[in-house]
């Protein structure tokens, strides 16, 4: 029983798509992240969410639009899909903000031709 | 600007020795260090964490040594098992609010 779930592990799509990428979490936790791992491997914040509050926002494009419906779940979708946003999307959860270990689903690669 | 650095892409260590993984920081205002291991296919698992104020946590086979004067880390893992091969990654707490990973080591340990 997967505690942080992504789907789909496997993303291909044309530049100027849209799609979402989709996590769960069933561990209780009331904060959940998005990253991203680029090319040069170097996994970077992307968004921070706790109790369906947006906490953390890096200088994400706004093509990026994270939804919470509620505090199991963190979705991520983009717009107009670009060559350079093909990169392995991770998302995680921690019990609360601060220092607490997060907990990482398996990733989603993402492809955009 | 990355802020936290882990410069060797890679090691290969024999099984039974000593797997030492680097990382430097650039902040000083870091309040937390982790680190944590990643196999293919799967997200990174939490391994082992050091507050700022220590200068050594251990757990099991594994020790992280932390020399904020030159604002470096590292991770020991003795005596390294052919499981251990992984990516590592380390990571930084700011505020404690919002971490920085570096880009990964990937540690093969050969039996």
């Amino acid at each position: 029983d997967t505690a942080v779930s992504q789907t789909p592990k496997y993303l291909v799509t044309q530049m100027g798509n849209d799609k979402s990428i989709k996590c769960e979490q069933n561990l209780g936790h009331d904060t959940m992240y998005w990253y991203k791992q680029d090319s040069k491997k170097f996994l970077k914040i992307m968004f921070s969410y706790n109790n369906k509050e947006l906490i953390i926002n890096e200088t994400v494009p706004n093509r990026f639009s994270p939804k919470s419906p509620d505090k199991a779940h963190l979705n991520l979708h983009i717009n107009s899909l670009e060559l350079g946003d093909s990169a392995v999307y991770f998302c995680a959860s921690s019990q609360q903000q601060g220092l607490n270990i997060q907990y990482f689903g398996a990733g989603t690669r993402l492809s955009v031709l | 600007d990355q802020q936290v650095k882990q410069n060797s892409p890679s090691l290969s260590v024999q099984e039974g020795r000593i797997s030492i993984l680097n990382c430097d920081y650039t902040n000083s205002m870091f309040d937390y260090f982790l680190w944590y291991k990643k196999y293919p296919a799967e997200g990174p698992t939490f391994l082992i964490s050091i507050s700022s104020i220590k200068d050594k946590n251990e757990d099991g086979r594994f020790t992280v040594f932390l020399n904020k004067s030159a604002k470096h880390l590292s991770l020991h893992i003795v005596p390294s098992q052919p499981g251990d091969s992984a990516v590592y990654f380390c990571a930084a707490l700011y505020n404690f609010n919002k971490f920085y990973f570096g880009s990964g080591t990937k540690l093969n340990v050969k039996p």
